[in-house]
């Protein structure tokens, strides 16, 4: 049973670029959360999403930061025109429902760096 | 909102011997979940233990185990027996059952150092 799937592990952008980043939760999750680690931070909770439903979208920026759960295929993180500020860990989460319990599986992370 | 507060930046323990790692938390909730992860070198996120704050009974996982003191809003780690691949950053996180979604609530992170 595959854990939770990030790719790529390591991404490097010029500034103003677009970055994506991909997740697939592991089997049977339908719930997916995104996660942001700055250097020598602990995680910051971005989003939570559900199959085609943005259900929590409070940590995310205002601007130029986009998240979907499509019905088909895996989440991505979007961030649009980058920059040095965005250079960061981005962590992908899933669990099986939002039951008392249910533990969040978190994949190995993205790297971006913007250059 | 809760907060989650680790005091102990950086630690360090002789391989063999036992460390404990402070986190304390702040909320109003009575029910809610409390985690400790590792982050070893590889960057990855690794579930270590859970605590339900129902249950009175200390969570424990091989060699490690929580003293959680719900009064007092305290859940530290104890690692026994330290081992070099222990070597990580740890972070404690609160989950609240009445927050929407899956908010996790993270520390700053304790960088734990095992010496052989």
């Amino acid at each position: 049973n595959a854990g939770v799937m990030q790719n790529p592990r390591h991404l490097v952008r010029r500034r103003g670029q677009e970055a994506r980043l991909r997740c697939s939760p592991m089997k049977g999750h339908s719930h997916v959360y995104w996660y942001r680690q700055l250097p020598e931070e602990g995680l910051k909770f971005m989003v939570y999403l559900q199959k085609e439903n943005i259900i929590d979208e409070s940590g995310m920026p205002k601007e130029r930061f986009s998240a979907e759960f499509p019905k088909e295929g895996p989440s991505i993180l979007r961030i649009q025109q980058v920059v040095r500020g965005d250079s960061a860990a981005y962590f992908c989460a899933s669990s099986p429902a939002l039951q008392a319990g249910n533990t969040i599986y978190f994949g190995e992370g993205s790297w971006l760096t913007v250059v | 909102a809760q907060t989650v507060t680790q005091s102990q930046p950086e630690m360090s323990v002789q391989e063999a011997e036992t460390v404990t790692l402070s986190c304390t938390y702040d909320t109003s909730e009575n029910n809610y979940y409390l985690f400790w992860y590792k982050q070893p070198p590889s960057r990855q996120m690794i579930l270590v233990i859970r605590q339900e704050a129902y249950k009175q009974q200390n969570a424990t996982e091989n060699r490690f185990s929580v003293n959680f003191q719900k009064a007092a809003k305290s859940f530290s780690l104890k690692i026994s027996d330290s081992q070099l691949g222990d070597t990580a950053m740890y972070f404690c996180a609160f989950y609240s059952l009445y927050n929407q979604g899956g908010k996790l609530i993270f520390g700053q992170g304790t960088e734990l150092s095992v010496k052989p």
